[in-house]
């Protein structure tokens, strides 16, 4: 069975900071893809980042990052030099190539002090 | 390219009356389609999903049903609302693309009131 985990359930960091949003993820398929969701208080959920479990390599976007490690099975999310606008509730996802699921996080609600 | 449209987008209803939610995709065939909803400050739950015209998946037995009469067409009712259903209903849908599983796109968000 899939499984994803967000153990922290919410987080406040003053602007500017750098904050590291952790998932951990449990599948027995080899073949299965990650994603990363940022719910804004307008509700509706934005689609940040896929990867691949064959593909390992970190990827940068601007201020943020993602680090997936098969080893450990994580899959975080970096912020760097954290922004109010970057103040949302974000989801971490697996799904994989034998299911039509998407397994979802319950999710981490990131607040940036001005 | 494709887009999502989900409506209504807010809707109060009395307990016991009936819901029709409606989602369309655009740009794309053949589309995974699936219902979520969320709970006041809690995760997404899935509520059905569809891999064709008239194909059904349901994850949570309910008062709510799901069709889907159309290639890109997406129905979620209920003949009678309860309080519990009270929540934010999201329509999305994905596709199977060349590079692996697609990601799942979201339509705007229903947010439902059952009074």
């Amino acid at each position: 069975a899939q499984k994803v985990t967000q153990a922290q359930t919410e987080i406040s960091v003053v602007e500017k900071e750098d904050v590291t949003l952790d998932c951990v993820y449990e599948t027995r398929d080899t073949t299965y893809y990650l994603f990363w969701y940022k719910q804004p208080p307008s509700g509706e959920l934005v689609f940040l980042i896929r990867r691949n479990s064959f593909d390992e390599q970190n990827e940068i976007s601007g201020r943020y990052s993602w680090n997936f490690q098969k080893s450990t099975s994580s899959f975080n999310f970096t912020i760097t030099a954290s922004q109010v606008v970057d103040s949302a509730v974000y989801f971490c996802a697996l799904t994989t190539r034998v299911d039509n699921q998407f397994y979802f996080g319950t999710g981490t609600s990131l607040t940036v002090i001005p | 390219s494709q887009t999502i449209h989900q409506w209504p987008a807010t809707l109060v209803q009395p307990v016991g009356s009936p819901l029709s939610l409606e989602c369309t995709v655009e740009g794309t065939s053949n589309p995974n389609l699936y219902w979520y909803r969320q709970a006041a400050g809690r995760g997404l739950q899935l509520l059905f999903y569809s891999v064709g015209i008239g194909q059904i998946s349901s994850e949570v037995p309910q008062n709510l049903s799901a069709s889907r009469p159309q290639d890109r067409q997406f129905i979620l009712s209920s003949k009678k609302l309860l309080l519990s259903d009270s929540g934010f209903y999201l329509c999305a849908w994905s596709v199977l693309g060349t590079g692996g599983t697609g990601e799942l796109f979201f339509g705007e968000g229903s947010r439902l009131t059952v009074l």
